[in-house]
């Protein structure tokens, strides 16, 4: 079937740690992937995208490779700040449709 | 910058009531949906629309739930004698074409009492 699997949350981290959240997708032929960032009291926003094998997508230092081997999706990011801190949406576009993992929220300490 | 716009972005009702979400799409984007997201859960998805007529839909969107695009620009969501499990934020999305992102919208909160 197709589906979006995430690590579960919630994450702590401390200002300035190494950032990566899990993401792994099932689905047939090669879906366009994403990653949505929802702050607090906000709606989603895209975050970043790669639509074919091997992309890296990247934006405000996250990053994440479509690694279609392992079909996974993995976000990661260097060096968190405080303003980071938020809810990560994994997706995956099949079609018409978007299918969304459950989401991990994490919080960064200053 | 374009954005999708909702209202209202809270709206309380009793149960059995019937509420109407609303949504201005992107203009000239061509696909259209419904996510709806129960506090601390996933965001599901409801429906899609495009080209004047639902695409696909989820077994959450039953006959309770309808989408109507009445102009070229407003895209609404009616939920008929409304339930407590029906609390959640809802979301509107567009898309431009095929493989691209959904830009959503900032959500209407809806609270059934």
């Amino acid at each position: 079937g197709n589906s979006v699997t995430q690590m579960e949350g919630p994450v702590t981290l401390s200002e300035e740690a190494f950032l990566t959240i899990n993401c792994t997708y099932t689905a047939t032929g090669y879906p366009s992937l994403f990653w949505y960032v929802q702050y607090p009291g906000e709606g989603l926003q895209l975050l970043l995208k790669a639509t074919k094998a091997d992309d890296k997508g990247s934006n405000k230092g996250f990053e994440a490779t479509y690694r279609k081997e392992t079909t996974s999706f993995h976000l990661e990011k260097g060096s968190v700040q405080v303003s980071d801190s938020a809810v990560y949406f994994c997706a995956r576009l099949t079609g018409n449709q978007f299918y969304f993992g459950t989401g991990t929220s994490l919080t960064v300490i200053p | 910058e374009p954005e999708v716009t909702q209202t209202p972005s809270h709206q309380v009702t009793q149960m059995g009531q019937e509420v109407i979400l609303r949504c201005v799409p992107i203009s000239n984007h061509l696909y259209f949906y419904w996510y709806r997201q129960i506090l601390g859960q996933k965001v599901e998805f409801l429906v899609s629309f495009y080209n004047n007529e639902i695409s696909e839909k989820s077994e959450i969107f039953d006959d309770q739930f309808s989408v109507e695009r009445p102009d070229g620009s407003n895209f609404t969501l009616k939920i008929r004698s409304t339930k407590l499990e029906d609390s959640a934020m809802y979301f509107c999305a567009s898309r431009p074409g095929l493989n691209t992102e959904a830009f959503f919208g900032q959500g209407t909160r809806l609270t059934v009492v």
